[in-house]
């Protein structure tokens, strides 16, 4: 069984600080891996995406892969309260992507 | 340029009763898929398509539910006979390429009441 575990939370930080979002995926087949923002009540929203190994970086957002230990990572910088809200992993091998059941951050002001 | 859209936003059905979702993907994209997620959980992956073709139904449950994608229009999500355990929000997604990266732009959700 294919899986992408995360941390449920809930995550607080104060509002200015890092956040630091964690996610481990089973299959090592898996090519290209998504972080997606649920706010409550709405659909997810694409926020990153990396495929190789190393550091992506867009804006506040930096996504993090390593691929030997089959780990993932969001950091949010300046964490703002508007973060409030549930972040998805996503693992993509072949055309099936597997979703975590997302970590709730919450940024108190 | 218009994103993922999917209608009914909501959706009341009484038990016995049918449900039909609809998904319009994003301009250019040729992969639906579709998903379920109950209140507080992750979502739960149902079946994939393309044009006139279902390429991985795994996710669905063997009896009651149906998806097509046809020619013309938009994707379809029918769900036959709906219990009250059917109630949750079913989201769908678009994709521009199998072989790509693969990243998916999710549409509204329809939320389903089984009363």
């Amino acid at each position: 069984q294919k899986e992408v575990e995360q941390n449920s939370g809930p995550l607080s930080v104060p509002e200015g600080a890092i956040a630091s979002l964690n996610c481990t995926y089973s299959d090592r087949g898996s090519q290209s891996f998504f972080w997606y923002r649920q706010y409550s009540g709405k659909s997810p929203e694409l926020i990153m995406f990396i495929y190789s190994n190393g550091d992506k970086e867009d804006g506040r957002f930096t996504a993090q892969l390593n691929k030997a230990s089959q780990y993932v990572s969001l950091l949010i910088r300046d964490s703002q309260p508007s973060d409030s809200a549930t972040y998805l992993c996503a693992a993509r091998g072949g055309f099936k992507t597997i979703f975590g059941a997302g970590t709730r951050l919450f940024v108190k002001a | 340029n218009a994103g993922v859209m999917q209608n009914p936003r909501h959706l009341v059905r009484r038990r016995g009763q049918e449900a039909r979702l609809r998904c319009s993907p994003m301009k250019g994209h040729s992969h639906v898929y579709w998903y379920r997620q109950l209140p507080e959980e992750g979502l739960k992956f149902m079946v994939y398509l393309q044009k006139e073709n279902i390429i991985d139904e795994s996710g669905m449950p063997k009896e009651r539910f149906s998806a097509e994608f046809p020619k013309e229009g938009p994707s379809i999500l029918r769900i036959q006979q709906v219990v009250r355990g059917d109630s949750a929000a079913y989201f769908c997604a678009s994709s521009p390429d199998r072989t790509g990266y693969g990243e998916q732009y999710f549409g509204p959700g329809t939320r389903l009441t089984v009363t």
